[in-house]
């Protein structure tokens, strides 16, 4: 089954609005998850790393005051995309890092979001 | 810096057609590497993955080599079949930051197999 979810799966949104997607390890506690962000026909760019109870690691270029990420507890983090405007019409996909020697990560099937 | 290039796709193939998907890297150190798939509608699953030099990572018919001297990890499959059919992901994990290990993505071959 699942090992990550995401919700919504789509997301509507008017420009100029915020929106959140959530993303929940369900099998494991996760001090870390990570947010892609991935263009049509195009790779997955790492957008930020999210760490329980810190503040996230933004990439380079990564507005973080557009992006926000709460990592609030062991098993959920967010991401809120603050004034959403149609350049920011996406498909997010967060994964969840299993501690211990693998550091396998684990994705979500992501959140389809469309400004208008 | 580290970054992975994969060979474009779509790749359209008849059911049981031999398949390669070229993919090369750069990167400092010893990266590891990995082949993601993600089928339609569904989140990227890990399809195989390798360690260090001259491993070869193989799961479900598919197999790659981590070939160090030529910065590659093409994946191959003897024989394709219609279930096969999704995108395909080549990566490279590297770069340990705070107990976080990143990866880098190609940018994706998708792969349609036809009866």
């Amino acid at each position: 089954g699942a090992v990550v979810s995401q919700h919504p799966s789509r997301v509507i949104c008017k420009s100029g609005t915020s929106v959140k997607i959530e993303c929940r390890s369900l099998d494991f506690q996760a001090t870390t998850m990570f947010w892609y962000r991935q263009f049509p026909k195009q790779s997955l760019m790492l957008m930020a790393t999210s760490n329980e109870g810190s503040k996230a690691t933004y990439e380079q270029g990564v507005e973080k005051d557009k992006f926000l990420i709460n990592h609030a507890s062991l098993t959920l983090s967010t991401l809120t995309v603050t004034s959403a405007h149609p350049e920011d019409s996406s498909f997010y996909i967060c994964s969840v890092q299993r501690a211990g020697s693998s550091y396998e990560q684990y994705f979500g099937p992501g959140t389809r979001l469309t400004v208008t | 810096g580290n970054s992975v290039t994969q060979m474009e796709g779509p790749v359209t193939l008849s059911e049981e057609a031999f398949l390669t998907i070229n993919c090369t890297y750069t990167a400092t150190g010893y990266p590891s590497l990995f082949w993601y798939v993600q089928y339609p509608g569904e989140g990227l699953q890990l399809l195989l993955k390798a360690t260090k030099a001259d491993d070869k990572g193989s799961n479900k018919g598919f197999e790659a080599t981590y070939r160090k001297e030529t910065t590659s990890f093409h994946l191959e499959k003897g024989s394709v079949q219609v279930s096969d059919s999704a995108v395909y992901f080549c990566a490279l994990r590297a770069v340990l930051i705070q107990g976080a290990q990143k990866l880098v993505f190609g940018q994706g071959t998708r792969l349609t197999i036809n009866p």
